[in-house]
């Protein structure tokens, strides 16, 4: 099982900020097939990057993913109000599929 | 638009039995890969199942392997997470989502299951 590490657990930011969260996996994740979910609270899950840097459909190009192999990155260049949420990383080279614990994206 | 909404939630005793659908509209459901994902009261997000578009291919997360069983019905648009003996730590809001290969790139609204006594 692809285990997935997610630092930092918080991070406090102002808006207008710069936010850069960490996924490492435990073995390598093949085809790049790591994504990048946000999540508001009392809401479902949506998906922000897939395949490590691809945007999904209406995301905002605030919202950039870098990385291969073992290490990727979510960047937000310029936290808008409605981005504070907690951000979730996926693999889906492997079954089982696995998530990271999530980074929350809090206001300073 | 994609919509997915799941049903057959409840509270139930432990060591029993609940079928959750999930009906899908807005898209042609028998080319998608479907799944079935979790979150635990307060918790991360927690992968349960997934099944190809055929239905022949299953996949499961080792803590649900044995009791939990994903199938689907593509004649009816919809999904199906059939849960045997059921545990405390099954509780959870259960959601369905639409995979793009096994990439999840729509999620439903949710179900909310509780097991106690």
């Amino acid at each position: 099982e692809i285990v997935l590490t997610q630092s930092p657990g918080t991070l406090s930011l102002s808006p207008g900020e710069r936010a850069t969260l960490s996924c490492r996996a435990s073995q390598t994740v093949t085809n790049n097939y790591l994504a990048w979910h946000q999540q508001k609270p009392g809401q479902a899950p949506r998906l922000l990057i897939y395949t490590a840097s691809r945007r999904a459909t209406g995301i905002p190009d605030r919202f950039s993913g870098s990385g291969s192999g073992t290490d990727f990155t979510l960047t937000i260049s310029r936290l808008e109000p409605e981005d504070f949420a907690v951000y979730y990383c996926q693999q889906s080279s492997y079954s089982p599929l696995t998530f990271g614990q999530g980074t929350k994206v809090e206001i300073k | 638009q994609v919509q997915l909404v799941e049903s057959g939630g409840g509270v139930v005793q432990p060591g029993r039995s609940l079928r959750l659908s999930c009906a899908a509209s807005g898209f042609t459901f028998s080319s998608s890969v479907m799944q079935w994902v979790r979150q635990a009261p307060g918790k991360g997000l927690d992968w349960v199942a997934l099944i190809s578009m055929d239905g022949i291919d299953e996949k499961y997360a080792d803590s649900v392997k044995g009791r939990f069983t994903i199938s689907r019905d593509n004649s009816k648009n919809t999904l199906y997470l059939q849960m045997n003996s059921l545990r405390v730590e099954d509780t959870a809001v259960y959601y369905c989502a639409r995979g793009a290969g096994w990439t999840i790139d729509y999620w439903g609204q949710g179900t909310l299951v509780t097991v106690n006594s």
